[in-house]
């Protein structure tokens, strides 16, 4: 298993600004996740990154809006940039485990956008 | 493409009674099979897996078998508790290093 952690926990951002959500795991890995669980929905994955390279976004979102940073294999961040209500989710990192195919999640960052 | 549907909720149960929240899944390939737990205020958390037709998975009382002819991953429950209550997420993962796909979540509540 993997230990994630997730920075901030919550926060309220005012529209029109950006905000960085941290993940720190407890052990190496070669790809992190970032994923969007939008009021009363299902998760949707933003994008894959990867270190050393470009994060690979899914269909519907783009790395302007959501530019990721994966400086070693034990840390990434997820920007939110030029936020609007409709950015208000819970942004989850996580991981695979160890040839299992699972994935192991943060507790999530919850963001309201006013 | 792939995905998994999964029925809705809420799901509303006396302590005590029997779950089931199906699952079915659409795949062009032999997926792994998941049941994801979210508790109130809480990340996700695996509760069980499965990896091949046929296999069962079990956790904490709860199990899922991995039924390839019927393409399902239902959830059952013998005699569940409050403490039960969350949103059970049923998702797929066609190979190792690739996204898994998500249902939408079925709302289980418990009173006791």
């Amino acid at each position: 298993s993997a230990v994630i952690s997730q920075k901030p926990s919550r926060d309220i951002c005012q529209r029109g600004t950006s905000l960085t959500i941290q993940c720190q795991v407890d052990s190496q890995v070669t790809m992190m996740f970032w994923y969007r669980q939008q009021p009363g929905q299902s998760l949707t994955l933003i994008a894959t990154a990867n270190q050393g390279s470009e994060a690979t976004y899914e269909s519907g979102f783009v790395i302007d809006k959501f530019p990721i940073s994966r400086p070693n294999l034990t840390f990434s961040t997820l920007t939110v940039s030029n936020m609007s209500p409709e950015d208000s989710s819970i942004y989850l990192c996580s991981v695979e485990g160890q040839n299992t195919g699972e994935l192991f999640f943060g507790e999530g960052s919850r963001l309201t956008v006013l | 493409g792939d995905s998994v549907t999964q029925m809705e909720g809420p799901v509303t149960l006396s302590e005590e009674a029997f779950l089931t929240i199906n699952c079915t899944y659409t795949a062009t390939g032999y997926p792994s099979l998941f049941w994801y737990v979210q508790y109130p205020g809480e990340g996700l958390q695996l509760l069980l897996k499965a990896t091949k037709a046929d296999d069962k998975g079990s956790n904490k009382g709860f199990e899922a078998t991995y039924r390839k002819e019927t393409t399902s991953f239902h959830l059952e429950k013998g005699s569940v508790q409050v403490s039960d209550s969350a949103v059970y997420f049923c998702a797929l993962n066609l190979e190792y290093g690739n996204k898994l796909v998500f249902g939408a979540g079925t709302i289980l509540r418990v009173k006791s």
